[in-house]
């Protein structure tokens, strides 16, 4: 049980496009999903908090027009990363909880986003 | 904000030794503490964690310790394999529903086979 996927796994794209990251719980509904950023050799930066049905709560210093995040049901949950640059390149891994009584976070596979 | 310390930043052990990750943290009112362990390319996997109301919690080879009063908690790794081998991240967050966790630095920990 308390199985995440993240889809895709790796993306290479132009700079200037957009991406769209997508999270799901897969054996389990998620009230809270967060979104982090991890560059390599380093720990993972809460990047937004985003709960269901409602607006994402993002970090100090990550701009919520530039990386768009929707939780649009109890499983799911897509980042965007609009106008991307080079400096957006980065291992994005999500995380899920289930239910607003519970400790325990479940990470995705991760989802490795080059922009050239 | 919360705010937390891990050390040590690498560690190597012989294959059957022990390898202990500590860490600080810094907000008295965080009451869960997981330990993840992640390998190259993958997402954190979840392997033990403990709850304020419990000073150490086990789970065959892996253990975890909390100092409430000191405000710092540790790993513990008795008979290390090769496949332990990974980057080790501790955690501290105020509980349930929205509260996201802080990470530590992370420990990367090599068995020497």
């Amino acid at each position: 049980g308390a199985v995440v996927s993240q889809h895709p796994s790796r993306v290479i794209c132009k700079s200037g496009t957009s991406v769209k990251i997508e999270c799901r719980s897969l054996d389990f509904q998620a009230t809270t999903m967060f979104w982090y950023r991890q560059f390599p050799k380093q720990s993972l930066m809460l990047m937004a908090t985003s709960n269901e049905g409602s607006k994402a709560t993002y970090e100090q210093g990550v701009e919520k027009d530039k990386f768009l995040i929707n939780h649009a049901s109890l499983t799911l949950s897509t980042l965007t990363v609009t106008s991307a640059h080079p400096e957006d390149s980065s291992f994005y891994i999500c995380s899920a909880r289930a239910g607003q009584g519970n400790y325990e976070q479940y990470f995705g596979p991760g989802t490795r986003l080059t922009v050239t | 904000g919360e705010n937390v310390e891990q050390h040590p930043s690498t560690l190597s052990v012989q294959e059957g030794d022990s390898a202990v990750i500590k860490c600080t943290y810094s907000d008295s009112a965080s009451n869960y503490f997981p330990w993840y362990k992640q390998e190259l390319g993958k997402g954190p996997q979840l392997i033990i964690d403990i709850r304020s109301n419990v000073g150490e919690k086990k789970d065959q080879r892996i253990a975890v310790t909390l100092n409430k009063t000191a405000k710092h908690f540790s790993l513990h790794i008795t008979e290390t394999q090769p496949e332990d081998s990974a980057v080790y991240f501790c955690a501290a967050s105020r509980g349930t529903g929205r509260r996201a966790l802080t990470f530590g630095s992370g420990t990367r920990l090599q068995v020497q086979p």
